[in-house]
């Protein structure tokens, strides 16, 4: 029983354009979402969050939009660069200490020169 | 100055060998973690620990069992591996406002 659905396993993107990857969720309880990048042989690498009670973060060319009526956030990247190729992982966690993150299984982005 | 760091990066084993991974944190956050990314690529929680006490055990064999001999370090071990427990392991640790979680590098487990 997933609670955090990533839907498209992969997605390719022309360098220069916008890169959107989407993320669904179960659970009306969780307080934050998270997105992370994955590169081959290495840890997730925290990119960007967004508390429950916003709709909209920006941190340079990324932009996170939470829509809670319909569990649904998405990650836009802009421009996309080919050193954006790597895997997303989206993420979901309540706000107590030691509450684990609960991961979708990933989106792998591909960004074409 | 890696944040996160584990050791080893790969671990070869055989069936029913005992065997640790070593995780510390130069963060100086409260909480830690070990998560499993099994073949199918799943994160998956296995223990937290917030100030060296054990917050989260999920539905882990008791084969498993992390140590947290102070706050920056939070070590797994594992006892009579199994190939089933072939896996990549990550340790992480948290200390943002929306439980951002800062990641090592993981251990990939191979048991023969």
């Amino acid at each position: 029983d997933q609670q955090v659905k990533q839907n498209s396993p992969s997605l390719s993107v022309q360098e220069g354009r916008i890169s959107i990857l989407n993320c669904d969720y179960t659970n009306s309880m969780f307080d934050y979402f998270l997105w992370y990048k994955k590169y081959p042989a290495e840890g997730p690498t925290f990119l960007i969050s967004i508390s429950s009670i916003k709709d909209k973060n920006e941190d340079g060319r990324f932009t996170v939009f939470l829509n809670k009526s319909a569990k649904h956030l998405s990650l836009h990247i802009v421009p996309s660069q080919p050193g954006d190729s790597a895997v997303y992982f989206c993420a979901a966690s309540a706000v107590d200490a030691g509450t684990a993150l609960i991961f979708g299984k990933g989106t792998t982005l591909s960004v074409s020169s | 100055d890696t944040a996160v760091s584990q050791t080893p990066k790969y671990l070869v084993t055989q069936m029913g060998n005992d065997k640790s991974i070593k995780c510390e944190q130069n963060l100086g956050h409260d909480t830690m973690y070990w998560y499993k990314q099994d073949s199918k690529k799943f994160l998956k929680i296995m223990f937290s620990y917030n100030n060296k006490e054990l917050i989260i055990n999920e539905t882990v064999p008791n084969r498993f069992s992390p140590k947290s001999p102070d706050k920056a370090h939070l070590n797994l071990h594992i006892n009579s591996l199994e190939l089933g427990d072939s896996a990549v392991y990550f340790c992480a640790s948290s200390g943002g406002p929306h439980n951002e979680q800062f990641f090592g590098p993981g251990t990939r487990l191979t048991v023969l």
